[in-house]
């Protein structure tokens, strides 16, 4: 079955800089790739989509990059605010469904 | 414009009973997906459905059932409760999913807790 491996790790940063955030898979190849952003006790928020053909997308301050060789997708954040605190999970989607993974906390101090 | 609602939003049920978790989708939605998200996991896809069908279904026992009513609320059912069933379970909705891949909208969720 698929695994999607996340920084188990938190990751700290300052305000101000870029966030990088990795999400690497194994067996298939996925069509589409998804990230959210998940607050304590909320539901995941959408972010981005990216699609196996498109190598970067980008939105706002937000950029998600997906290489199918390296089986790895890799999602920043550029300029980080406090506001950014918060779990994001990378989510493999194959028929609509989606398989996810445990996600990285990503804490960003003033 | 409604977003996805759940309800309830807490739980708590002793071990070996039985649940019902609703749902109701974000409005020109007509697909709702369940899962389950353990403390400090990701969410799990448990069953999809649309057209009142459950189209696909993940690997979770047959105690877990569903049900999609003709207005797209869609409603979990879990029997013989376990406490390895506390988790967060979330709903989420949307488009058609035989036309393309779309993002998915989350309801808030509801926080099951079997002692």
């Amino acid at each position: 079955s698929q695994k999607i491996e996340q920084n188990s790790e938190a990751l700290n940063i300052q305000e101000g800089k870029t966030a990088t955030l990795t999400c690497n898979y194994t067996n298939y190849s996925p069509a589409y790739l998804q990230w959210y952003r998940q607050d304590p006790g909320r539901g995941p928020v959408f972010l981005l989509l990216i699609r196996e053909n498109e190598k970067e997308k980008r939105k706002e301050r937000l950029k998600v990059t997906f290489d199918t060789t390296l089986k790895q997708s890799l999602f920043h954040i550029t300029a980080s605010q406090p506001a950014d605190s918060a779990t994001y999970l990378c989510a493999l989607d194959r028929h609509s469904t989606l398989t996810f993974g445990k996600g990285t906390m990503l804490l960003v101090s003033p | 414009d409604a977003g996805v609602t759940q309800s309830p939003t807490h739980l708590i049920k002793t071990r070996g009973q039985q649940v019902t978790l609703r749902c109701s989708p974000k409005s020109g939605h007509d697909t709702v997906s369940w899962y389950q998200q353990a403390l400090g996991q990701g969410p799990q896809f448990i069953f999809q459905y649309y057209e009142e069908e459950e189209r696909q279904r993940g690997n979770f026992p047959d105690r877990f059932s569903g049900h999609q009513f003709p207005n797209y609320s869609s409603e979990l059912n879990v029997n013989a409760l376990l406490l390895g069933d506390s988790a967060l379970y979330l709903c989420a909705s949307s488009p058609d999913p035989t036309i393309s891949s779309y993002e998915q909208y989350f309801g808030p969720g509801t926080r099951l807790t079997v002692t």
